[in-house]
């Protein structure tokens, strides 16, 4: 079966530009995460969507981040006035759920997009 | 909210040692103990993890042990090998570790 895929793989653009990423998560997964990991760090959570309920928002650096999640699975992850500190990795990552607390299943990640910002 | 730290950062052992690295976590409430392998360009991948009734679990030669009241649990890899190369992060709940660069040596 397929695994998460984002799009694009790649991404340059220049300060003060929108992005929007995207991340399709596997079928049947109803959790999905978004990450940020900087060259040669580790990762740092932005995002955690489960099901139909309030998205876990508390990871996100700044209010030029949002999320969206449509119809339980393809999230977009958009960044507004893009600045150069935004350059890094943007890994998606999905999971299923069993009414545990958050993030109690092996998570299953995408290859990232990799963001330049001129 | 949850905090993982790490430790060490970077970890070097000859081919056949034996590898171990340490987290801690903050939150109580934390269940689930994963632990990924990150290799160089590649997507984190879980290598095993750890539920909060069990004190340790073992795959071939990785095990996991888990101290509950200590906030803490560990990743042992035995008889590492080349290919066990590669940043290893640990998490807990929506947090992860800063991770661990290990090299195996020849």
């Amino acid at each position: 079966g397929a695994g998460v895929s984002q799009s694009p793989s790649n991404k340059v653009t220049e300060k003060g530009k929108d992005v929007e990423l995207r991340c399709d998560p596997i079928s049947g997964h109803t959790a999905l995460y978004w990450y940020r990991q900087s060259l040669g760090q580790g990762l740092e959570f932005l995002i955690y969507f489960q099901g139909n309920s309030a998205p876990d928002k508390s990871g996100l650096p700044s209010d030029r981040f949002s999320a969206e999640r449509t119809g339980g699975s393809v999230s977009t992850l958009t960044i507004q006035r893009t600045q150069q500190e935004d350059s890094a990795v943007y890994l998606c990552a999905s999971s299923f759920y069993y009414g545990g607390q958050g993030s109690d299943q092996p998570q299953h990640f995408g290859d990232g997009t990799r963001l330049s910002i001129l | 909210g949850e905090n993982v730290e790490q430790h060490p950062s970077t970890l070097s052992v000859q081919e056949g040692d034996s590898a171990v690295i340490k987290c801690t976590y903050s939150d109580s409430a934390s269940n689930y103990f994963p632990w990924y392998k990150q290799e160089l360009g590649k997507r984190p991948q879980l290598i095993i993890d750890i539920r909060s009734n069990v004190g340790e679990k073992k795959d071939q030669r990785i095990a996991v042990t888990l101290n509950k009241t200590a906030k803490h649990f560990s990743l042992h890899i035995t008889e590492t090998q080349p290919e066990d190369s590669a940043v290893y992060f640990c998490a807990a709940f929506l947090r992860f570790g800063a991770g661990t660069r290990l090299t195996v040596k020849p």
